[in-house]
């Protein structure tokens, strides 16, 4: 099973529509949970960070917890065509601050 | 602030060659990361830093190493390059061992292996 888990393809969204993505993560004892948003041929850039069960909003993205079925997701409200890019899901494994970071979902925003 | 500063931005070195690349974390900052992040891999995680000593190592063979410098500054070394060691290297850096703080990333080097 691999630590971080994100199955899902492209994801295409008109403008203005919510993007939800998922993540998956094997470590019960992973306290920390990020989303990172990567641009083409940029670096990972830290969007969203939570610690706790339950939802964390910032603006126009809210992240979702659940430590018991072990899932992280991201929904993007109001999408817009800079969102386009490849969020990549990452989780503190073994408390050492090791990311481990699945494979990332393609969002691409249709005007 | 300045952010984690990587070079070079970009590197062409043929099979079997040796590869250098360096990371400056951002001030402050005492951990620093290695990243390899291959086409359609993903970013695996290949070496952790902290006050100068190795605290952890992905899965990768040891002709990966490196180095932390006591300004908290880091080295990458690819001794006996494999074409499959053309990627994109990132950096990252977090201010304080053990912390659930996240990671802040460079604009990475690539390698290319020809």
């Amino acid at each position: 099973q691999k630590e971080v888990e994100q199955n899902s393809g492209p994801l295409s969204v008109p403008e203005g529509a919510i993007a939800s993505l998922n993540c998956t993560y094997s470590d019960r004892g992973s306290q920390s949970f990020f989303w990172y948003r990567q641009y083409s041929g940029k670096s990972p850039e830290l969007i969203m960070s939570i610690y706790s069960n339950g939802d964390k909003e910032d603006g126009r993205f809210t992240a979702q917890l659940n430590k018991a079925s072990q899932y992280v997701s991201l929904l993007i409200r109001d999408s817009q065509p800079s969102d386009s890019a490849t969020y990549l899901c990452a989780v503190n494994i073994g408390g050492n601050n090791r990311l481990a970071f699945g494979k990332g979902n393609q969002v691409v925003v249709i005007p | 602030e300045a952010g984690v500063t990587q070079s070079p931005t970009h590197l062409i070195k043929t099979r079997g060659q040796q590869a250098t690349l360096r990371c400056s974390p951002i001030s402050g900052h005492t951990s620093v990361y290695w990243y390899q992040q291959a086409l359609g891999l993903g970013l695996q995680f290949l070496l952790w830093y902290d006050e100068g000593e190795e605290r952890n190592r992905g899965n990768f063979p040891p002709r990966f190493s490196g180095r932390q410098f006591p300004n908290y500054s880091s080295e990458l070394n690819v001794n006996a390059l494999e074409l499959e060691d053309s990627a994109l290297y990132l950096c990252a850096s977090s201010p304080v061992r053990g912390s659930d703080s996240p990671l802040h990333f460079g604009n990475g080097t690539r390698l290319t292996v020809t």
